[in-house]
């Protein structure tokens, strides 16, 4: 079945350690997204990229760093310079700028 | 900046009742709106894509408008199901920068109960 996948669907972070979440698509889709959503809070994009090898900050991209180096894999790592990572973390793709985004089913960071 | 914001914040009807959830945006240079839905717990599930040329999107029990001068959007959803229970998304697209910049509302929870 084509979409999106992310891996894994919980994961706990100690204070002080990097982590990586995973994010894959069949869908042979050029642009991939990062998401993180917090309760009562709309979703905010971390970073985005439109095609292999470029990538850019989205709106609150301090503290998480990315690579896009196979159409089909856009990994997001929290480092430890995110003060506040406890959060639900969502990946979209869509086939280019201006059609239709299509979700994963995202990724439960929490902080232990 | 784009705000999105979705009227109201939850929403509880009875099983067969017409509904209508509300998306307003401050910014109408806008270059398409999506309606999502999202169950607890899980990712998004995109339900509707209405570009900014279009006025309206039908799929099934589903209907989308917009209004793009006004900054607003509506999803009808007809003879509501429990099944229907979820956290309804909207987010609009803007026509400048890259990509897929979404700016999403805070949702809509809507409990439908037999």
């Amino acid at each position: 079945d084509g979409g999106i996948t992310q891996s894994p669907k919980y994961l706990f972070r100690k204070e002080g350690q990097n982590v990586t979440l995973s994010c894959e698509q069949n869908l042979n889709h050029d642009a991939m997204y990062w998401y993180r959503q917090d309760p009562g809070q709309g979703l905010r994009l971390i970073y985005y990229s439109q095609i292999v090898n470029d990538f850019q900050k989205g709106d609150i991209a301090e503290g998480y760093s990315v690579s896009r180096e196979k159409k089909e894999s856009f990994p997001l790592t929290v480092t430890s310079a995110q003060k506040n990572p406890t959060a639900f973390y969502l990946c979209a793709s869509s086939p280019a700028r201006g059609t239709e985004a299509f979700f994963g089913q995202g990724t439960r960071l929490t902080v232990v | 900046k784009q705000e999105v914001t979705q009227i109201p914040a939850a929403l509880s009807v009875p099983e067969g009742e017409n509904l209508v959830l509300n998306c307003s945006f401050t910014d109408s240079a806008i270059y398409n709106l999506q309606w999502f839905r999202q169950d607890p717990g899980k990712g998004l599930t995109s339900l509707l894509l209405i570009q900014s040329s279009q006025r309206e999107q039908t799929s099934g029990r589903l209907n989308a408008s917009l209004d793009k001068s006004s900054g607003r959007s509506t999803l009808y959803i007809a003879a509501s199901q429990p099944g229907d229970s979820a956290t309804y998304l909207c987010a609009v697209n803007m026509v400048t920068g890259g990509g897929n910049k979404l700016t999403f509302g805070t949702g809509t929870q809507l409990k439908v109960e037999l």
